[in-house]
Order: structure tokens, then sequence, then C-alpha cells
């Protein structure tokens, strides 16, 4: 699986969109990216995931780049309890293992 | 979503005693099941891919004695730390495959080897 870059940590103030990158430019065209995150001392949560079209939940957005070299999670109303780890993850249908890197320190400011 | 429960949430144990780790899978089957384990402000590793009814794949550097996964139903996977030592105080969490797409997670658990 290819690998991911996340910055390392993110702030942002409560109720703004939070934009979190992800790079990826090794990422071959099987590949789906992959969204958790993980709020402290909790399992990860599955956020979103997509292959090449942008996509929505009741959670969050995600928005890849059209060379897919690059990705972005969009969680339009930032609250509080969205503080956590988020994770990107480039992963094949045919990869059973979720690589877990760094992952970026999102804390939601009041 | 899917949920994933695990038991104990957390446990304190005396080095060279063994703890076991329930993972269940509750409102759906899971032939796979993952194990990760977690230090203090660091990332989850992957410690070992279970598959029901057959033997556990461990990743390099994870010792298959010391970390027993049994996966005997669809729906539950444990993880026995065997003569446990303070170095195996760590976050335990597992995780389910519930389709080819979504893996879905546990709450986790602590264990502090005293």
């Amino acid at each position: 699986d290819a690998k991911t870059t996340q910055p390392t940590s993110m702030d942002c103030a409560e109720g703004r969109a939070a934009n979190l990158p992800c790079n990826h430019s090794t990422i071959s065209g099987n590949e789906y990216v992959y969204w958790y995150r993980q709020i402290h001392s909790q399992g990860p949560q599955y956020i979103i995931h997509g292959l090449k079209n942008n996509e929505t939940n009741e959670m969050a957005s995600l928005i890849i780049t059209e060379d897919r070299k690059s990705s972005t999670l969009i969680l339009p109303h930032a609250t509080l309890r969205d503080t956590a780890v988020y994770y990107c993850i480039v992963r094949a249908l045919s990869s059973e293992k979720l690589t877990f890197g760094t992952g970026t320190r999102l804390t939601i400011i009041p | 979503g899917a949920v994933v429960s695990q038991h104990p949430s957390w446990v304190i144990c005396k080095s060279g005693t063994s703890v076991k780790i329930e993972c269940r899978s509750l409102d759906f089957q899971a032939t796979t099941m993952f194990w990760y384990r977690q230090f203090p402000k660091q990332s989850l590793m992957l410690m070992a891919t279970s598959n029901e009814g057959s033997k556990a794949t461990y990743e390099q550097g994870v010792e298959k004695d010391k970390f027993l996964i049994n996966h005997a139903s669809l729906t539950l996977s444990t993880l026995t730390v065997t003569s446990a030592h303070p170095e195996d105080s760590s976050f335990y969490i597992c995780s389910a495959r519930g389709g080819p797409q979504e893996q879905y997670f546990g709450p986790g658990t602590r264990l502090t080897v005293t």
C-alpha cells in the first residue's frame, strides 16, 4: 500500500471548517483513500473513503485531486468533540491490512 | 455502523502472568479480525491478522508464542499475552472486517503489567 504524508498537528476554531490535507503521491490506480480518527484512549473510528470521486457523508467530505496524489478531509463545522488524531490511509481492496501512519493531531479551539 | 466490543476495557496484571483479551463483532460476522498495539503517543501497529478457523498471521517482529491468537468463531477472536512483562504494557485494539471495504475497531484494552 502507498505511503501517506500528513501534517503533524493542526488547530481549527470551533464552528469553522477543518481542512486536513494528505499527500499520497505514489498511490496506485486500485488503491482507495481512507480516513479514520482516534479520540484519546479510544479505538479508531471510520470517517470516509473514496477512490477518485469526491465523497460526502454525515461526518465529512473527502476531496481527491484529479491526479489522486493528494486529498483533503473536510469537517464542515468543527466542534470540540472533533479533537482527535486523524489518519489518512491508502489501501487496495485486495489488501486486508490498514497501515497507520503518524496522523494529524487536530485540536479544535473554543 | 457495525459494533465491535472488547473485554476487558482495562486490566492490571502481575509480571509473569497471562492475560486474555476478547474481541467480539456484535452485529455482523467477521471472518477476519486484526490485532493492533499502541504505545503512548505512537500510532497503531498491526500485530497479527486473525482468520476464523485457521492460524493467525503475525507481523514481522511479533512473537507468536507470546501473543496467542484464537479465532474460534465468526464473532470472537481472543488475544492472550503470555508471561506478561512491564514492556508489554500497552493499548491493545482489535478490528473486524465487515466487508471488502469496511473495517470496524473496538474501543481498546489498556494493559498494565506491574
